[in-house]
């Protein structure tokens, strides 16, 4: 199992423009999750999603948007990149709720100038 | 807003000492307390998941406790080694599919 996987693992954009980040996971997980990571700020959930075709705000949803077409697939998108979206992106899945452990993709450093 | 403290921030031990660490979380509305292990340029990685008030969890060297009733959980390194050298991160989740993080304990292991 190649578990979570993330593309890309580092882009650089101009203020304005639009990237979509990918993930994916092998493991049938019908739950999976998207966070930023700041300096000294913990990872903060921006959306999840509970199944295919359903999804939801998480604690920092704006400027962002999810789809979850299949059970294995939930990209990020960012439409219009601003130099507050620089940060570090983890995406995760995880079994079930809350009682289960979370299992973490290798992150991608977005930079925005 | 839901707020899960870590303390401390950072801390430098010998190697060969113990250490402990604390996270703070709501009392009410708790479902689970998570523990994650974070190396530098790695993902997160899950030591421990508890339920249950007076939860203890062990994994060689490292353990864990739970007190739902005073929101806390305790993270406890015995004779600690560089390679436990890593950001301990936290987690609560209370009925809401929601994980929130603390913002994690980085502790140096001198050798």
């Amino acid at each position: 199992n190649a578990g979570v996987t993330q593309t890309p693992k580092f882009r650089i954009l101009k203020i304005g423009q639009s990237m979509t980040l990918q993930c994916a996971q092998d493991m049938n997980h019908n739950y999976m999750y998207w966070y930023r990571q700041d300096p000294g700020m913990g990872l903060k959930l921006i959306y999840y999603s509970v199944g295919a075709g359903i999804t939801d705000k998480g604690e920092v949803p704006n400027g962002y948007n999810v789809s979850r077409s299949t059970t294995e697939d939930f990209p990020l998108r960012l439409e219009l990149a601003a130099p507050s979206q620089t940060s570090v992106y983890f995406c995760a899945s995880s079994y079930g709720q809350e009682a289960y452990e979370q299992y973490f993709g290798p992150g991608t450093r977005l930079t925005v100038t | 807003i839901l707020n899960v403290e870590q303390s401390p921030q950072s801390l430098h031990v010998q190697e060969g000492d113990s250490t402990n660490f604390t996270c703070s979380f709501p009392s009410s509305n708790f479902y689970a307390l998570h523990w994650y292990r974070w190396e530098t340029a790695k993902s997160p990685e899950a030591l421990f998941v508890m339920t249950l008030n007076g939860d203890e969890k062990k994994k060689g060297r490292i353990s864990a406790t739970l007190n739902t009733k005073e929101g806390y959980s305790y993270l406890y390194i015995k004779g600690s080694q560089p390679e436990d050298s890593a950001t301990y991160l936290c987690a609560f989740t209370g009925g809401t599919y929601k994980y929130i993080f603390g913002t994690g304990t980085r502790l140096k292991v001198l050798a």
